[in-house]
């Protein structure tokens, strides 16, 4: 079974502008959720989604947005973008959602210049 | 949630058991201990939860103490491929989970 991708692996982008971050799940997950990890405030929880629709989300801004399709692929935006968004972007999938029985994908690694 | 507390970095030595420990003195009782790790440039990798009994897997074994303000994670017989971050959280089973620094385990030949 393929294990959880995300793309693009690396971005770099400059302050102001928007990034669209893609993770494709383990087939047959319906739960999604992104994290930021970075070296100073280790990972956080960004947001979930199951069966498309938003189900918790952490305490980030508004710029952070996702949402999921109908085949449970989701997709994170990040609209202008600060020097402090440069993170690694890991996605998660799991079949309903439990910690247990999430599995998480290599991540995408953000620069913001 | 709870504040976990773990020490930086530890070393073992291969085929030797790792004992990484983790505090968690403001532990609730509905909040169950996680254990995972991040090898370098790779996504965090479950290995084990519990809430107030020890558990064991494939993985790793789980103690908690009797209290739940402190736990260990075993690895039984250490190998190279453990080398990693390991970082214990304590959560309530949804997604909304914060790692903090966790404990840089080295194994060593």
């Amino acid at each position: 079974k393929a294990g959880v991708t995300q793309t693009p692996r690396y971005l770099i982008k400059t302050r102001g502008q928007q990034v669209t971050l893609s993770c494709s799940p383990i087939s047959g997950h319906r739960s999604v959720s992104w994290y930021q990890q970075t070296p100073g405030q280790g990972l956080q929880f960004l947001f979930e989604y199951f069966s498309e629709t938003q189900r918790n989300k952490g305490n980030f801004p508004g710029r952070f947005s996702g949402r999921q399709f109908s085949n449970s692929r989701s997709e994170m935006n990040v609209s202008t973008l600060e020097l402090g968004d440069s993170a690694l972007y890991l996605c998660a999938s799991s079949p309903e959602g439990r910690l247990e029985t999430q599995y998480f994908g290599p991540g995408t690694r953000l620069l913001v210049l | 949630d709870a504040k976990t507390t773990q020490p930086t970095s530890m070393d073992c030595a291969e085929g030797r058991a790792a004992n990484l420990p983790c505090n968690h003195s403001t532990i609730s009782g509905n909040e169950y201990v996680y254990w995972y790790r991040q090898i370098h440039s790779q996504g965090p990798q479950y290995i084990i939860h519990g809430l107030k009994n020890n558990e064991t897997n494939e993985m790793a074994s789980l103690i908690i103490t009797e209290d739940r303000k402190s736990s260990t994670l075993i690895l039984p017989h250490a190998t190279l491929r453990d080398t990693a971050v390991y970082y214990c959280i304590v959560r309530v089973t949804n997604n909304d989970m914060r790692f903090g620094a966790g404990t840089r385990l080295t194994v060593k030949p």
